[in-house]
């Protein structure tokens, strides 16, 4: 089955403990990103990757890191968590971010930074 | 700063009636996506347009992108509760056209 699947669904932590949340996808594609969810202000776009070693800032990179070893999988990095990252967090990928190529998301992690 | 705006933001109406909503910017896009997000799920997409003044239908729902390509609306006939959850478009942004933006969305809400 075609998937995004992303790692833990739910965290719980405290300000400055490092997380990563992971993110896998099976269909192949070269597109990934990872965005956040915040009441009020939408679905943003943290950062992105076209292709195995190259990622790029999206809207909202501030705070976090990401990296992308293989074409499957792109973990999002919270080196040192602060209150204001408590968001939900959604991974998605794609064969590209032109014209038609729907994104395929993940469910989701809810993230809680106290 | 390329955004997409969309309108209204929240909508309640009872099951048959008709609703449109609408995602403007003022910046040209070469396509625009709608996708629909239920709670606890990640957006799942409905459409895409691509050629200024498309329409596509997809069962009730009815997609146009604007002639110059910077507004696009989505149409349902008769709203059934089924078709609750929250509407968001969705468009290729940056220099490079390699970022992806989202308007806030509309959430919409059908009373049975």
């Amino acid at each position: 089955e075609a998937q995004v699947t992303q790692n833990p669904r739910y965290l719980i932590t405290v300000t400055g403990k490092k997380l990563t949340v992971t993110c896998s996808q099976n269909m192949n594609h070269e597109y990934m990103s990872w965005y956040r969810q915040d009441p009020g202000l939408g679905l943003r776009q943290i950062y992105y990757s076209m292709n195995v070693e190259v990622t790029d800032k999206g809207d909202v990179p501030e705070g976090y890191k990401v990296s992308r070893k293989e074409k499957r999988n792109f973990p999002l990095i919270l080196e040192s968590p602060s209150p204001n990252q408590t968001s939900l967090y959604f991974c998605a990928s794609s064969w590209g971010p032109y014209s038609n190529q729907p994104q395929h998301f993940g469910d989701g992690t809810r993230l809680s930074i106290l | 700063t390329q955004l997409l705006e969309q309108s209204p933001q929240f909508l309640s109406i009872q099951e048959g009636e008709n609703l449109t909503v609408y995602c403007n910017s003022s910046s040209v896009f070469s396509s625009l996506q709608w996708y629909r997000q239920e709670p606890g799920e990640g957006p799942v997409l409905l459409v895409t347009v691509v050629t200024g003044g498309e329409v596509k239908k997809l069962k009730r729902l009815t997609f146009q992108f604007g002639d110059a390509r910077k507004d696009s609306s989505l149409h349902i006939t008769a709203a059934q509760p089924g078709d609750t959850g929250l509407y968001l478009c969705a468009g290729a942004a940056g220099d490079r056209d390699d970022k992806i933006i989202f308007g806030k969305g509309t959430r919409l809400h059908i009373l049975p």
